[in-house]
């Protein structure tokens, strides 16, 4: 079956401190990949997409980058983050011509 | 751009009432629309879909129906539950850009 696995769930860093956050995809291939963003009381915001390895699309210029280094793995960075990079993360995934994203159970990242 | 707007929230009801959350979408041909809804604490889950004009999306005693004409896809539900208490989020899929676009989303509270 096919599963999303993100961490860490919960991460408190101190503004200016890097950022990596780690989403794997298992069961499938070449999937489409998504990060989003919920800032607290908001709604969810695109970050970046990937529909192919080396490949990211950026939706919103910002403070974070993310990479595609493997089919099944999307990494979320950040060199120096900022108070307002505080947020909850999501990855997400779907095959390639399908659309319905399935969800990762996200990561809470406070900047401090 | 292809956008959705929901209604604001929160939305407090006592158990058994009636739920509508309202949505509405601007969008380039005929994109798949989705509610999704996120339990405290937790990521997003597909809670219903409709693919085309006239479909009616359901699960859980959760009804949505594609209206073409009014560009709407309104969430309803007979009598809630406490247990329903969550953000609902409306959401398109462009599928000329691969990505899923979400409304604010509509927090919902149910009392007992």
């Amino acid at each position: 079956s096919q599963t999303i696995h993100q961490w860490p769930a919960t991460l408190v860093q101190p503004v200016g401190s890097p950022l990596s956050l780690e989403c794997t995809v298992e069961g499938t291939s070449n999937p489409n990949l998504y990060w989003y963003r919920q800032a607290a009381g908001r709604g969810l915001q695109l970050l970046f997409y990937s529909v192919g390895i080396g490949q990211i699309s950026s939706e919103v210029p910002q403070n974070l980058s993310a990479s595609r280094p493997q089919d099944r793995q999307f990494i979320l960075s950040s060199k120096k983050l900022l108070l307002s990079d505080s947020g909850f993360y999501l990855c997400a995934w779907v095959n390639s011509g399908a659309n319905v994203l399935t969800f990762g159970a996200g990561s809470r990242l406070t900047v401090l | 751009g292809d956008s959705v707007t929901q209604m604001e929230g929160p939305v407090t009801l006592s158990e058994e009432a009636f739920l509508t959350i309202n949505c509405t979408y601007t969008a380039t041909g005929y994109p798949s629309l989705f509610w999704y809804v996120q339990y405290p604490g937790e990521g997003l889950q597909l809670l219903l879909k409709a693919t085309k004009a006239d479909d009616k999306g359901s699960n859980k005693g959760f009804e949505a129906t594609y209206r073409k004409e009014t560009t709407s896809f309104h969430l309803e539900k007979g009598s809630v539950q406490v247990s329903d208490s969550a953000v609902y989020f409306c959401a398109l899929f462009s599928g000329g850009y691969n990505k899923l676009i979400f409304g604010a989303g509509t927090r919902l509270a149910v009392h007992p």
